[in-house]
């Protein structure tokens, strides 16, 4: 049982450029998130999805795109990557949209991108 | 949602207790409170959630008062492994979106 498995760990990128990140879920989770972390600080949820087919914006949205075509996948996409996107990046899922029973979130071991 | 305040960090020799208290004074009356681990370069853990009075897994012992004002997460004995920053977060249904993970406590545990 894998749980949440982010692909790839770690990335370089030249100011400018795209990439996607990958988060795959075998929980049947509906409840997709993605977060950022900065050093010193706690997580900041980017975009989130509340099923397949759905996305939402989190609280620092800007500069990211999210897809979830496939239940088990949510994918985070940086059109033109900035120095100010360096950070760590956290994927995690839940079983629900609760902030408490059987709303656990599950997260994976983290995406670090840096952006030169 | 409500706010959570936690002290940024705290300081603990190896066996002994250690207890970490989450201040969240306008919890509302839906809301679990629920405690995450994280480590260097991991992804946040689920420790223990509760709702009232007092919860007990097999790593951790969850405090809450009847106000509901505030929570003690309680570790028993702590080991060096036990190094992590502690996330305390309320919520009920329908905010899993809406959580705000604050910096945390960061315990450091010593010989």
């Amino acid at each position: 049982n894998a749980g949440v498995t982010q692909t790839p760990k770690f990335r370089v990128l030249k100011t400018g450029q795209s990439m996607t990140l990958l988060c795959a879920q075998d929980m049947n989770h509906e409840y997709m998130y993605w977060y950022r972390q900065d050093p010193g600080m706690g997580l900041r949820l980017i975009h989130y999805s509340v099923g397949e087919g759905t996305t939402a914006k989190g609280e620092v949205p800007d500069g990211y795109n999210v897809s979830r075509l496939k239940k088990q996948n949510f994918l985070l996409g940086l059109e033109s990557a900035a120095p100010s996107q360096t950070s760590v990046y956290f994927c995690a899922s839940s079983y629900s949209s609760s902030g408490g029973k059987t709303g656990e979130l599950f997260f994976g071991e983290g995406s670090r991108l840096t952006v030169l | 949602l409500a706010k959570t305040t936690q002290p940024i960090s705290m300081d603990s020799y190896e066996g002994q207790e250690v207890n970490i208290t989450c201040s969240h004074n306008n919890i509302a009356t839906n809301d679990y409170i629920t405690w995450y681990q994280q480590f260097p370069s991991q992804g946040p853990r689920f420790i223990i959630q509760g709702y009232k009075t007092k919860v007990t897994n097999e790593v951790a012992s969850l405090f809450i008062p009847a106000d509901r004002k505030s929570s003690t997460l309680s570790l028993p004995r702590v080991s060096l492994s036990d190094t992590a920053v502690y996330y305390c977060l309320v919520g009920g249904t329908g905010t899993a979106s809406k959580l705000t993970f604050g910096t945390g406590t960061r315990l450091q545990v010593t010989l």
